[in-house]
């Protein structure tokens, strides 16, 4: 059975500080894909990445980076120097490599405080 | 380009009664995925549509619940007298058929929030 498990219910951090977003999965798969969405107030889910499964290279966007490991089945991810802005709940999400249903975790409440 | 929408953005309405939820994918987007999110938790998958077919139904709750796509766009998550469980907000999303560039997912829409009372 496919599980994503997001420990951290919320998290709170000062402006400009460094925070990291745990999630661990489980799947039979041998092939799938982990993503990361963030949901801000507003309610829209917002695509951060996608990842495969045969690509454990880790990735950095910005202020953003991805770390995937798949000896531990984790996939985190860390804002550097947080913003206000990040403030919103986050969500790591696992599918087969087709692609079609995702498994959500119940995602991680992050507050930056200015 | 103009991403998933759904409407009503909001529905109130009475246990007992239907509802009809609307989602207008994103062009070209041959997948259709229906969710649902109650507070404090993440989507939880309701079903999926390739084409006009649901491929996948399996997370649909039980026989009040049923979605349509007839003409392989639109499609609408229709519930049948409904309960205060049922109330949640429900996400529509659509994707290219296979994911085979790194930024190819799924795209939800702004959801709808079912309130039953």
């Amino acid at each position: 059975a496919q599980k994503v498990t997001q420990a951290q219910t919320e998290i709170s951090v000062v402006e400009k500080e460094d925070v990291t977003l745990d999630c661990v999965y489980e799947t039979r798969d041998t092939t799938y894909y982990l993503f990361w969405y963030k949901q801000p107030p507003s309610g829209e889910l917002v695509f951060l990445i996608r990842r495969n499964s045969f690509d454990e290279q880790n990735e950095i966007s910005g202020r953003y980076s991805w770390n995937f490991q798949k000896s531990t089945s984790s996939f985190n991810f860390t804002i550097t120097a947080s913003q206000v802005v990040d403030s919103a709940v986050y969500f790591c999400a696992l599918s087969e490599y087709t692609g079609n249903q995702f498994y959500f975790g119940t995602g991680t409440s992050l507050t930056v405080i200015p | 380009g103009a991403g998933v929408s759904q409407t009503p953005s909001n529905k109130v309405t009475e246990k007992g009664k239907y509802v009809e939820l609307r989602c207008d994918p994103i062009s070209g987007h041959t997948a259709l995925y229906w969710y649902r999110q109650s507070l404090g938790q993440g989507p939880e998958f309701l079903i999926y549509f390739q084409g006009t077919g649901a491929a996948d139904d399996s997370g649909l709750p039980n026989d009040r619940f049923f979605a349509v796509r007839p003409e392989g766009s639109v499609s609408t998550l229709k519930i049948q007298r409904t309960e205060r469980g049922d109330s949640a907000v429900y996400l529509c999303a659509s994707s290219p058929q296979q994911l085979t560039s790194p930024t190819d997912t799924q795209y939800f829409g702004p959801g709808t929030r079912l309130t039953v009372l």
